[in-house]
């Protein structure tokens, strides 16, 4: 039963580099999110999918690139970090159908951007 | 566009406390309505949710009812313990043709002294 992990879980990178966070959900659901955690921002939506190859901008896209190729995995790269990018990144899940809306979440991953 | 506006912490109360969070929201459509709870080093949970106007979700002692009128969705709990220390998230679920997508409040820290 190993739901929905994230790696790495933490990751100190610095300006300019690109870093990959991974995602990867065992219950073959069909959306999968991606979501920063700033303080005093909340949680703010940078990438959703509805099924493999199919994505879709969130609230705060820019810097960032998914991509889905199996329905399990949705990998997110910041092609070239910024310090503004430091945050703490969750993947989330869930199965599609109206008013079921609960999000199954990774438990984040840290990244620090020197 | 969609958004949550839910009351600032940190909220800190003695055990066996009544704790009441204030959400209201801004939407089109009939929302769904959620509380998410997220733990120290833990993703986000979900805590309860309402799927129409004048439901109520209950879990671990929580509540919230969905109130259209006003549009809000306050979560309260009657006695409160250490355990419940934590950052609840009040959200709202739009179904769209590019799936569901859910739109975060702030978070609202809780600490709740023995």
């Amino acid at each position: 039963d190993a739901g929905i992990t994230q790696s790495p879980r933490y990751k100190i990178t610095e300006t300019g580099r690109q870093v990959t966070l991974m995602c990867h959900q065992t219950w073959s659901h069909s959306y999968m999110f991606w979501y920063r955690q700033d303080l005093g921002h909340g949680l703010r939506l940078i990438y959703y999918s509805a099924a493999a190859d199919i994505t879709d901008k969130g609230e705060v896209p820019d810097g960032y690139v998914v991509s889905r190729s199996k329905t399990e995995n949705f990998p997110l790269t910041l092609e070239s970090a910024t310090r503004s990018q430091t945050s703490v990144y969750f993947c989330a899940s869930s199965s599609p159908g109206r008013g079921t809306g609960e999000l199954f979440f990774g438990e984040g991953s840290r990244l620090t951007v020197l | 566009g969609n958004s949550v506006t839910q009351m600032e912490g940190p909220v800190t109360l003695s055990e066996e406390a009544f704790l009441t969070i204030n959400c209201t929201y801004t939407a089109t459509g009939y929302p769904s309505l959620f509380w998410y709870v997220q733990y120290p080093g833990e993703g986000l949970q979900l805590l309860l949710k309402a799927t129409k106007a004048d439901d109520k979700g209950s879990n671990k002692g929580f509540e919230a009812t969905y109130r259209k009128e006003t549009t809000s969705f306050h979560l309260e709990k009657g006695s409160v313990q250490v355990s419940d220390s934590a950052v609840y998230f009040c959200a709202l679920m739009t179904v769209g043709a590019a799936g569901n997508k859910l739109t975060f409040g702030g978070g609202t820290r809780v600490l709740v002294k023995p």
